[in-house]
């Protein structure tokens, strides 16, 4: 079955940019949306199909899956705030089933 | 504004059932698919199931199937989840989501509810 690889965790700096990677066997021919999870909240969506943002999530939010990309998807959060610290969820359709992947902590230094 | 809001969960002996609901507002309901996902205690996301806008489609995880049926019934806006030979392991909160366009299968969550605790233990 197809499995979602990302990283356990991330740790960023105030201000800089943050790199969520996600990889899975050829994930450039897939929609990979991005969900943030804090603790006590819902999972809200923050990337959908590859690239875009739903209305309300700031632009420092961007999101990345290129065919060429090296089996490898991407969530970028830029000028990082203390609020984004959160777990991190990337996800795909395949063969009539939702996968998730494992989840990337993310602290913001 | 889309209001999800899940109720039903509860303590269960392993080996018991519990029906999950889901009430939906702020959207046309019987337009949109709808699905189940679960979240153990300290794990990751797990989607559970999915149902079309008009029931026609249904799909599960490998971890529940044969043993929980998800239904949707559009008069009362009301999506279920029926969960039967129950396992410590399907210990969970349990959110239902929403696909993001009416009459479309895109299967990812546009919106999603507070979320309801089941727990399984003896």
């Amino acid at each position: 079955s197809y499995e979602l690889t990302q990283p356990l965790s991330v740790s960023v700096a105030l201000g800089q940019t943050a790199t969520i990677t996600c990889g899975g066997n050829s994930i450039g021919t897939k929609n990979v949306h991005w969900y943030q999870v804090k603790p006590g909240q819902a999972p809200m969506l923050v990337i959908y199909r590859d690239v875009n943002r739903p209305s309300g999530i700031p632009e420092r939010f961007s999101g990345s899956n290129r065919e060429n990309s090296g089996n490898t998807a991407t969530l970028t959060i830029s000028r990082a705030q203390a609020g984004d610290e959160a777990d991190y969820y990337c996800q795909v359709w395949d063969s009539d089933i939702v996968i998730f992947g494992g989840g990337t902590k993310l602290t913001v230094l | 504004q889309v209001q999800l809001v899940e109720s039903g969960g509860g303590v269960v002996q392993p080996g018991g059932s519990l029906r999950l609901s889901c009430a939906a507002s702020g959207f046309t309901f019987t337009t949109y698919g709808m699905h189940w996902v679960r979240q153990a205690p300290g794990k990751g996301l797990e989607w559970v199931t999915f149902i079309r806008y008009d029931g026609s489609e249904k799909y599960y995880s490998d971890s529940v199937k044969g043993r929980f049926t998800i239904s949707r019934d559009n008069s009362k806006h009301t999506l279920y989840l029926q969960m039967n030979s129950l396992r410590v392991e399907d210990t969970a909160v349990y959110y239902c989501a929403k696909e993001p366009y009416s009459g479309y299968d895109l299967y990812y969550f546009e919106s999603w509810g507070q979320g309801t605790l089941l727990t399984v233990s003896s």
